[in-house]
């Protein structure tokens, strides 16, 4: 069965930094490009950015170009996303997603708030 | 970027009912798109992908057509289950886009 299990939230204050972790189990890792969702509360759904399954070819929503990174670590079936520069517009809960023809297994999600 | 019309944004529908959503693209897409079921405080669970194709385990009340810029997904008699927010996601073209949701609640 797969599994992806997020970890990581909190709260943190403006401009503050956060390490998201993703722990994916049931597939085989390295085959599969990633994703990270976020869901701003009462929102919609957000893509925030891709990686694919070498690492190499990484992606990112405008909104936050330039201050998130994705990497993973396909030894320890492991996704990150490095939040820096963080705002009070980042405040969401993040999901991971195995991405297969689009979107397929999302874990359950881990909330991030931003806030002095 | 690619933009994602789903309509309507909420709906009211007893158990039984036919229900569609649609889900419009600002350009083409092929048939690159998922449509999702989400429950309040769940995550969002996929019910269809390639536009048509039913996920493993999803019943077959649930149906998906479409290609290129139009697409309805359609639930052949509601059930009580079945109430929740709908969302459409193209994956053809970066950024990745949802449509902004459809909440399907009891009449």
């Amino acid at each position: 069965e797969v599994q992806l299990l997020e970890s990581g939230g909190g709260l943190v204050q403006p401009g503050g930094s956060l390490r998201l972790s993703c722990a994916a189990s049931g597939f085989t890792f390295s085959s599969y490009t990633m994703s990270w969702v976020r869901q701003a509360p009462g929102r919609g759904l957000e893509w925030v950015s891709d990686i694919s399954g070498s690492g190499v070819g990484t992606y990112f929503a405008d909104s936050v170009k330039g201050r998130f990174t994705v990497s993973r670590d396909n030894s320890k079936n492991t996704l990150f996303l490095q939040m820096n520069s963080l705002r009070a517009g980042d405040t969401a809960i993040y999901y991971c997603v195995k991405a297969s023809y689009g979107m397929d297994v999302w874990g359950r999600g881990t909330p991030v708030t931003v806030s002095s | 970027d690619i933009q994602m019309t789903q309509s309507p944004s909420s709906l009211s529908a007893s158990v039984g009912d036919r229900v569609t959503i649609t889900c419009r693209a600002s350009q083409g897409i092929s048939n690159d798109l998922g449509w999702y079921q989400q429950k309040p405080g769940k995550a969002p669970k996929r019910l269809l992908y390639a536009a048509s194709s039913l996920q493993s385990g999803v019943p077959s009340r649930f149906s998906g057509s479409g290609s290129g810029t139009e697409f309805t997904l359609t639930i052949s008699s509601l059930q009580p289950e079945d109430f929740a927010t709908y969302y459409c996601l193209q994956h053809n073209t970066y950024p990745l886009t949802f449509g902004g949701g459809t909440k399907v609640e009891i009449k």
